[in-house]
């Protein structure tokens, strides 16, 4: 069966520091990989997705990178944390491809990320 | 620009009511809709979906409406029960367009009332 797991779950950093939380994704291969945010208050933000090594598609002009090393791999990323860089930041995969039927994101369980 | 619309933050229902859960969206491309459900500090969990060339789905309690012509979809949950107060987020998708991303709504948290 397929798991994801991320990391690390909770995270306090100041204001100016680097970011770096890391997902990866076990049971299949060649996923779709995709970072969501969820700021206080709102929706489910698409930040990054990667349909493949090395291709990172960006939704939102910010602070934040995105780098996928591995097939199973995808990396969030900053060089220096913003205060409203703060939130619930969630990695996702998929299966690439089907024919037919939705494109269901599997979830992992999150990091919160607070900026001091 | 808000795609999917979820315009009732929050809803509270007796248990076992019917709790209805709301949501909009304006981008005619979107070919598939699904329901998520969110516990504090987890990650959403899938509920279930509906392709738009159909008007209804139902998985055991859960029921998806959509109304294509309105662009509106509906959750119906029958009976209601103390486990789905959560947030629940609808998303879009236009994958026959080979489109891989889900764009969220801002969700609706549910409260049963015991």
């Amino acid at each position: 069966s397929q798991t994801i797991h991320q990391w690390p779950a909770t995270l306090v950093q100041p204001v100016g520091s680097p970011l770096s939380l890391e997902c990866t994704v076990e049971g299949t291969s060649n996923p779709n990989l995709y970072w969501y945010r969820q700021a206080a208050g709102r929706g489910l933000q698409l930040l990054f997705y990667s349909v493949g090594i090395g291709q990172i598609s960006s939704e939102v002009p910010q602070n934040l990178s995105a780098s996928r090393p591995q097939d199973r791999q995808f990396i969030l990323s900053s060089k220096k944390l913003l205060l409203s860089d703060s939130g619930f930041y969630l990695c996702a995969w998929s299966v690439k491809g089907l024919l037919r039927g939705a494109n269901v994101l599997t979830f992992g369980a999150g990091s919160r990320l607070t900026v001091l | 620009d808000q795609q999917v619309k979820q315009n009732s933050p929050s809803l509270s229902v007796q248990e076992g009511r019917i709790s209805i859960l709301n949501c909009d969206y304006t981008n005619s491309m979107f070919d598939y809709f699904l329901w998520y459900k969110k516990y504090p500090a987890e990650g959403p969990t899938f509920l279930i979906s509906i392709s738009s060339i159909k008007d209804k789905n139902e998985d055991g309690r859960f029921t998806v409406f959509l109304n294509k012509s309105a662009k509106h979809l509906s959750l119906h949950i029958v009976p209601s029960q103390p486990g789905d107060s959560a947030v629940y987020f609808c998303a879009a998708s236009a994958r026959n367009f080979g489109n891989e991303k889900l764009t969220f709504g801002t969700g609706t948290r549910l409260t049963i009332i015991p």
